[in-house]
Formats: structure tokens, sequence, C-alpha cells
């Protein structure tokens, strides 16, 4: 079966730009993640959508991020304005979404790596 | 939140020998633990999980068990090869919060840094 797809695969922006990230999940589930990935670090999930609903935003950093996913499948991140703090791999991820169905793992898509100079 | 602690950071062993990941998680609501393999530049990859009713999982060269009494589990990885270099994160998840309408995020460790010598 086809992976997460994830563009673009990289980009620079200078602060204060803004940028947006694309994500399309594997065919048929149901949940999608957005998690951010700093160097070093292991990835930290940004926003979890159950369909085309916001399921936990807790660590989305809402005055310059925002997500959406209109029609349930692909979903967009977006960042405005960028910080220098923002540098990082921006991982998208999907899953069946039901405790019932296996399988439940998270797969990854291959990311966006994102520099802001 | 949950917290995920993993250790060590760096790890080198010679190839053939036995390579062991240790993790501990501070929810214990948790029930889902599973462990990525990401090598530099791609996207983690899921290599093995375990959930809360199971004490120990193993997949051919990979094992993990589990200690939900201590709330640690550990990666077992035996007869390491050059391949099996790669930074590899724990994480933990409950995936019960789905029925209720919560999210079932994943908390991700720091990362260990697996080197396999010749």
């Amino acid at each position: 079966e086809a992976g997460v797809a994830q563009s673009p695969r990289y980009k620079i922006i200078e602060k204060r730009q803004s940028v947006a990230f694309w994500c399309n999940p594997i065919s048929g589930h149901a949940t999608l993640y957005w998690y951010q990935q700093i160097l070093g670090q292991g990835p930290k999930l940004l926003i979890q959508f159950q369909n085309n609903g916001v399921v936990d935003d807790s660590q989305l950093p809402k005055d310059r991020f925002s997500a959406e996913r209109l029609k349930g499948v692909d979903s967009t991140l977006k960042i405005q304005p960028a910080k220098l703090e923002d540098s990082a791999v921006y991982l998208c991820a999907s899953s069946l979404g039901t405790i019932l169905a296996k399988p439940y793992e998270q797969y990854f898509g291959p990311g966006t790596r994102l520099t802001v100079t | 939140g949950e917290n995920v602690e993993q250790h060590p950071s760096t790890l080198s062993v010679q190839e053939g020998d036995s390579a062991v990941i240790k993790c501990t998680y501070s929810d214990s609501a948790s029930n889902y633990f599973p462990w990525y393999k990401q090598e530099l530049g791609k996207r983690p990859q899921l290599i093995i999980d375990i959930r809360s009713n199971v004490g120990e999982k193993k997949d051919q060269r990979i094992a993990v068990t589990l200690n939900k009494t201590a709330k640690h589990f550990s990666l077992h990885i035996t007869e390491t090869q050059p391949e099996d270099s790669a930074v590899y994160f724990c994480a933990a998840s409950n995936r019960r919060r789905i029925l209720t309408g919560g999210g079932n995020k994943l908390t991700f460790g720091t990362g260990t840094q697996l080197k396999v010598e010749l």
C-alpha cells in the first residue's frame, strides 16, 4: 500500500515569513497527526485529527500555527509568522484510528525539513 | 501528561553483540508502547510494539519487555549488525482514550543513537 505522502521535502524561509506543509495519509486512515521533531529530539505531537475534527491540539502554538483537514483526508499545517526556533522536521503520521482495528500503529511520512533563517 | 525517559542516549556495540535500550514512563494509563527506528534523514519506522496486557514480545532478533508495575520497558537487539545502526525511539500512548474522544498521541523518548561497529 502507498505510504504517507508529504510535500515539500525541504523548505528554507526567513523569520517572520509564512510556510505551509501538505500531507496525504494512507488511504482509509481516519486519524492524522502532525509532529514536530527538533534535531536530536523525539517527535512531539502538534495536532491530531479524527476524520476532519480536532482531537488534540494542546501542544500547538496557536498564535502562529494552524492546521486543517477539511474533507477528512489531506491536511495542511501552516506557520505564520515563522520564528528561528521553528526550524525542525515536520512529520505527518496516520493510523486507522479505532482501538478495535488492527493495525492501530502510526505510520509516518518522510517529513518536511524546515529551516528558518 | 505523559513523560517518557530513555537511556542511554548513545550506545556503541561490536557486531554480533546484544544491545539493550531502556525507557520509563510516568502515566499508569498508558497501554501501548511502540519502538521506532530512524535512520539519518529518514522517517521513523515501527519495528516492534507491545500492549500492556503482554509482558514480552519477540520478532526474530528484536524483543521488547514491559514491566507495568515499575513502568518501564526495554528493547533488546541480539546479534547486532551494522545495518542496525540508527536512532531508536521508544514511545507510549493510551489507546483507550480514543473511545472517550481523546487523543492517543505518542509521547516519545529522547532517542538512543546505536552504533554497531565491525
